[in-house]
């Protein structure tokens, strides 16, 4: 089976900050990639898909790149509201693997 | 707006077995895009995909617990079921029901998730 491992698996950034997150496939998985984002004790809110589409209703400084085996996802400016867990979930065949996840905190 | 709402025992007894049902209000279960899935996710711990069952009639396991796992369809009742035999401790999580679209036959990840439900394996 494919795995997908996310890099940090935290990371603390003060608000306006850039923040970068990364997943990695272990075998390429074209752009078959999706983001989500779950903030404590709530259900997980589909972000990016295929990569790079952002999902309607997503923020515009919340962005996704990459194809094959790596991918970033961006926050181009963090806000306070983003303090959250990610998590990247490849689609192309099952399983449907997520990653680790990556825990986003306010500085 | 669709919307999905899982049910079921909150507590299962080792050895027995898990079912849990979701819901399906705001649209048609049957309609021919969409597919429906299962996803875990152990007290605070990530997200696990259980599979899912295609609006063909198909079913998709995680191998981690194929042996163990059925997911199945009632249009009648415009439910989606899970069973998870022979449980322990380990299936101890929230278990949540999603939806996902297929779109001139490209695939797209669950965008619509029920709130989840606790299930507790305990004797």
């Amino acid at each position: 089976d494919i795995q997908m491992t996310q890099s940090p698996s935290s990371l603390s950034a003060s608000v306006g900050d850039r923040v970068t997150i990364t997943c990695r496939a272990s075998q390429a998985i074209s752009s078959y990639l999706a983001w989500y984002q779950q903030k404590p004790g709530k259900v997980p809110n589909l972000l990016i898909y295929d990569a790079s589409t952002l999902q309607s209703g997503v923020p515009t400084r919340f962005s996704g790149s990459g194809s094959g085996t790596d991918f970033t996802l961006t926050i181009s400016s963090l806000q306070p509201e983003d303090v959250a867990t990610y998590y990247c979930q490849k689609y192309n065949s099952a399983p449907w693997t997520f990653g680790q996840g990556t825990r986003v905190e306010i500085k | 707006q669709v919307q999905l709402q899982e049910s079921g025992p909150g507590l299962v007894k080792p050895s027995q077995t898990l079912s849990l049902t979701c819901t399906v209000s705001g649209g048609s279960i049957s309609r021919g895009v969409y597919s429906w899935n299962w996803i875990r996710q152990h007290p605070g711990k990530g997200l696990e995909w259980i599979g899912n069952i295609h609006h063909s009639g198909s079913t998709y396991y995680n191998p981690s617990l194929k042996s163990r796992v059925t997911i199945s369809v009632d249009t009648s009742k415009n439910q989606f079921s899970l069973q998870v035999n022979s449980v322990t401790a380990a299936d101890t999580a929230v278990y949540y029901c999603a939806r996902n679209s297929e779109v001139l036959g490209v695939i797209l990840p669950p965008d619509y998730w029920g709130q989840g439900t606790l299930v507790t394996v305990s004797p």
